[in-house]
């Protein structure tokens, strides 16, 4: 299996939204609704931000939404602020038991 | 309030093998809630799933890892353990432990431990 493919890089101006995809295959992304995103700040662990494809968990902003559109699946982040830049990383289960993540997206707030 | 703590050596020798534990706070590794997972990411690049593991001893693995990855758990000290096998520069990394949501038979880690780097060098 490869890893998700994800932009290495995305920006926006605050109060902007901005869009992420992960592109991946029928049989990781396309074939299951076991998507998650997690945000990650320098020098820190990852967040886990949306999981399922579109569910957030409890403490996460409803600024952060995640959809599926076939192969690939989308992070947005709607009224974006400052303290949204950092890398965001992509995860599907791919079968048998297996788990990959994207190569992760720097998110920019210029 | 759920913590975990990764500790072990931060340099081995090529060849060697890599030894890491993660102490947990708060929750037992018996829960029948979780399965608990490492992940690693190797300097500024993207994160890498090793395992996931559950108290009975049902344990997943990378299939690109999964002959050199042992995980093991100590439950009357609340901690489970990662060895890694004839270590090479490739497996220079940050390794975090983390509480795996293991949904449908995917894992979604919710609580991460702070990572520890581990360096492969002579």
């Amino acid at each position: 299996q490869s890893a998700l493919t994800q932009p290495p890089s995305a920006s926006g101006s605050p109060g902007q939204s901005v869009t992420i995809s992960c592109t991946g295959t029928n049989s990781d992304v396309g074939g299951y609704n076991y998507v998650s995103w997690y945000q990650q700040h320098p020098g820190k662990a990852p967040k886990l931000m949306i999981y399922e494809v579109n569910k957030r968990p409890s403490g996460v902003p409803d600024r952060f939404s995640g959809s599926k559109s076939v192969n690939t699946a989308s992070l947005t982040v709607s009224g974006l602020q400052a303290e949204d830049e950092a890398d965001y990383y992509c995860s599907s289960y791919a079968g048998a038991n297996i788990l990959l993540f994207g190569g992760g997206t720097k998110l920019t707030v210029l | 309030q759920l913590q975990l703590q990764e500790s072990g050596p931060g340099l081995v020798k090529p060849s060697e093998t890599l030894s890491l534990t993660c102490t947990v706070s708060g929750d037992s590794i018996s829960s029948r809630s979780y399965y608990w997972g490492w992940i690693r990411q190797s300097p500024g690049k993207g994160l890498e799933w090793i395992g996931s593991f559950y108290f009975t001893g049902d344990t997943y693995f990378n299939p690109s890892l999964k002959s050199r990855v042992t995980i093991s758990l100590d439950t009357s000290k609340n901690q489970f353990s990662l060895q890694v096998t004839s270590v090479t520069a490739a497996d220079t990394a940050i390794y975090y432990c983390a509480r795996d949501r293991r949904l449908g038979s995917n894992s979604q880690f919710d609580v991460w431990g702070q990572g520890t780097l581990v360096t492969v060098s002579s």
